[in-house]
């Protein structure tokens, strides 16, 4: 069964600092991963993906995440945070088909100030 | 313009009500989901829907059917109402495979 972890409820970060956001996956196959953010209210928002390719992958905000298939990890990481990105992330992945997403219980992020 | 728009966005409704959720996308996309989020955030698909395939989440009730009038829309049916169908209910939309989706707003269900 395909499954995504994310072993952290909740991450703080003083704002400036570096931040990371945990994923770990299991897949049976190539797997796609996925992340999203959801502000207070809103549905999710993409942020970035890996198809294939480098394992590092830039996407909005300023947030890239790593890809690393002998540890089964996707971490979400940010240079130097803001108090604009506190919010709920999730990470994600699914398999070529795309039928069926498998989303992480989420992480929430809060960056102080 | 908003990509992809659910009504209503509150629903509150008693325990045994049928209603329904409606959602339209403006992306041209050929893929449409529901999706169930609880009241501890957890997100799980319902089903993912296009024009040559439905996918149900073997674990959703069969008091929820999807239904497509065409392209641009996936409304969700949802019969007999119970408290534990209370969440909040989010449409998306992606060019299928695995392809990045867009997310309503989502649909706020309060069973009485």
């Amino acid at each position: 069964a395909q499954s995504v972890a994310q072993p952290e409820d909740q991450v703080n970060v003083a704002e400036g600092n570096p931040l990371t956001v945990k994923c770990t996956y299991s897949v049976s196959g190539n797997p796609y991963l996925f992340w999203y953010v959801q502000y207070p209210n809103r549905g999710l928002q993409f942020l970035l993906k890996y198809i294939t390719g480098d394992n590092l992958v830039k996407g909005s905000y300023g947030f890239e995440a790593e890809f690393n298939k002998s540890q089964t990890s996707f971490h979400l990481k940010k240079p130097s945070a803001l108090v604009s990105d506190s919010a709920l992330y999730f990470c994600a992945v699914t398999l070529k088909t795309g039928n069926q997403f498998y989303f992480g219980t989420g992480t929430s992020l809060t960056v102080i100030p | 313009d908003t990509a992809v728009s659910q009504t209503p966005k509150y629903l509150v409704t008693q325990m045994g009500n049928d209603k329904s959720i409606k959602c339209e996308q403006n992306l041209g996309h050929d893929t449409m989901y529901w999706y169930k989020q609880d009241s501890k955030k957890f997100l799980k698909i319902m089903f993912s829907y296009n024009n040559k395939e439905l996918i149900i989440n073997e674990t959703v009730p069969n008091r929820f059917s999807p239904k497509s009038p065409d392209k641009a829309h996936l409304n969700l049916h949802i019969n007999s109402l119970e408290l534990g169908d209370s969440a909040v209910y989010f449409c998306a939309s992606s060019q299928g495979g695995y392809q990045p989706q867009h997310f309503g707003d989502g649909t706020r269900l309060s069973i009485l």
